[in-house]
């Protein structure tokens, strides 16, 4: 079935330094690729998404890339700051009607000050 | 001011005994869902509805049952049959297929006694 891959569960950075948490995903139709942040005891909230039409996609200090021949997207956070550390989840589905999105299983990032 | 509601946060229940959860959203969205996070295996699929009166079963929905009678609403029984219910429940909505994003609810954590 349709699964999607996330890694690592954890990772813990120094303030200032770079993170990267990655994903693959095993269908192929899937086109649209959002990353969820979850702050402790809050609901999750959209951070950034891609289509796979793009490869690669900037906000201030967070980017996506895609491979779509490998099928594998990863999230880059430049500068981590102590509020980013949450549990980052990234998300794979295709656009066809409803958006049903195939999670990954999380990545829990601590940012030490 | 609009979102997305869940009800109760907290619900504790006995074994035997169904319990229903409530979802409410006012931001005028066609697509809603319902997702189970337990750690470690991010957010599940439960049951997803595209439009009033219409359900799918996501990839979890063994003793769950969903109603959806009115656009704004989308509650989610769970029933005795299934078999380890407690667990974090969210709740979400979107656009549908011209819009993705997922905007959740603050989820609802249900413990069975």
């Amino acid at each position: 079935g349709e699964n999607v891959e996330q890694h690592p569960s954890t990772l813990s950075v120094q303030e200032g330094d770079s993170a990267v948490i990655k994903c693959t995903y095993s269908d192929s139709a899937s086109n649209y690729f959002p990353w969820y942040k979850q702050e402790l005891g809050k609901r999750p909230q959209l951070i950034i998404d891609i289509r796979s039409n793009v490869g690669e996609k900037k906000d201030q200090r967070i980017a996506v890339t895609l491979n779509k021949t490998a099928k594998h997207f990863s999230l880059h956070i430049t500068e981590t700051q102590p509020e980013d550390s949450a549990v980052y989840f990234c998300a794979a589905s295709h656009t066809s009607g409803t958006y049903k999105y195939i999670f990954g299983t999380g990545t829990r990032l601590k940012v030490l000050a | 001011d609009g979102g997305i509601t869940q009800s109760p946060k907290y619900l504790f229940r006995k074994e035997g005994q169904n319990v229903t959860l409530s979802c409410e959203q006012n931001l005028n969205h066609d697509a809603m869902y319902w997702y189970r996070q337990d750690p470690g295996q991010g957010l599940r699929l439960i049951y997803y509805s595209q439009i009033v009166n219409d359900f799918q079963k996501g990839d979890i929905a063994e003793g769950y049952s969903v109603s959806r009678e009115k656009k704004e609403s989308f509650p989610l029984t769970v029933t005795s049959a299934q078999k380890n219910p407690t667990a974090f429940y969210l709740c979400a909505s979107s656009r549908g297929s011209t819009d993705g994003e997922l905007f959740f609810g603050e989820g609802s954590r249900l413990t069975v006694l």
